[in-house]
C-alpha cells in the first residue's frame, strides 16, 4: 500500500504564476520530508526538504509547507518558470528507509 | 566531478540470464540505496546500505541481492530475472554524517528490459 501519494498527475501553471504541488502520507512515523524534481532521461535531483518537527522551510522560489495533523504537504514554487516543468516526486525517510510517491508532471506555460 | 555512476544505461535481456547493474559514486558516502521507478508506483526502494558490508531490505527487495565490499561500490544482481523486473532502476547515494543526509544524489538511470 502506497504510504506517500501525490493524487494529481499533472498540473499546468502559466509563467510567473504560482505551482502548489501536493502530497499526502500516511505513517504518523515519517521524520523527514523532501522534494525531488526529475527531467526525462536524468536522475531525481533535490529540491528541498522538512524535518517532521517544522511546519514551513523556504529556499528561494521553493516553500514547503508541512501539516502534521492533515499528514500533508506541498511545495509551493513562486514566481514559476518554463525551467520548472519536469517530474516532482514528494518522499518521506523512516529509519533510513525511504518512500516517494508517484510524481506529479508539472508544465509551466510560458 | 562530484557524480553517481551505473552501468549499463540501457540492457535488454532474456528471463533467467543473470546481470549486475553497477553502481559507483566518488563522493564518500556512506548510504547508497536502490530505487526502481514504474508507471503509476512511483520510485519504490529496493535495498539500501548504510555503510559497507551492511545492507538492509526496501520496500520491494523480492528477486534481488545486493553487496557493498566497497564504500563506493553497491551492485544490483539480479539471478534469475523475469519479466515484471523490467524498469527503470536508480542508484542513489548521500552522507548520514551531514545535515543533508537525507538529500541522496541519484545517477542517471538504468533502463532494464527482461523478455
Amino acid at each position: 500500500d502506497q504510504q506517500v501519494k501525490q493524487n494529481s498527475p499533472s498540473l499546468s501553471v502559466q509563467e510567473g504564476r504560482i505551482s502548489i504541488l501536493n502530497c499526502d502520507y500516511t505513517n504518523s512515523m515519517f521524520d523527514y520530508f523532501l522534494w525531488y524534481k526529475k527531467y526525462p532521461a536524468e536522475g531525481p535531483t533535490f529540491l528541498i526538504s522538512i524535518s517532521s518537527i517544522k511546519d514551513k522551510n523556504e529556499d528561494g522560489r521553493f516553500t514547503v509547507f508541512l501539516n502534521k495533523s492533515a499528514k500533508h504537504l506541498s511545495l509551493h514554487i513562486v514566481p514559476s518558470q518554463p525551467g520548472d516543468s519536469a517530474v516532482y516526486f514528494c518522499a518521506a525517510d523512516w529509519g533510513n528507509q525511504f518512500y516517494f510517491g508517484t510524481g506529479t508532471s508539472l508544465t509551466v506555460i510560458p | 566531478e562530484a557524480q553517481v555512476t551505473q552501468n549499463p544505461r540501457y540492457l535488454i535481456t532474456v528471463t533467467g540470464k543473470k546481470l549486475t547493474v553497477t553502481c559507483s559514486q566518488n563522493m564518500n558516502h556512506e548510504y547508497m540505496s536502490w530505487y526502481r521507478q514504474d508507471p503509476g508506483l512511483g520510485l519504490r526502494q529496493i535495498y539500501y546500505s548504510m555503510n559497507v558490508e551492511v545492507t538492509d531490505k526496501g520496500d520491494v527487495p523480492e528477486g534481488y541481492k545486493v553487496s557493498r565490499k566497497e564504500k563506493r561500490n553497491f551492485p544490483l544482481i539480479l539471478e534469475s530475472p523475469s519479466p515484471n523486473q523490467t524498469s527503470l532502476y536508480f542508484c542513489a547515494s548521500s552522507s548520514p554524517g551531514t545535515s543533508a543526509y537525507n538529500e541522496q544524489f541519484f545517477g542517471p538511470g538504468t533502463r532494464l528490459t527482461v523478455l
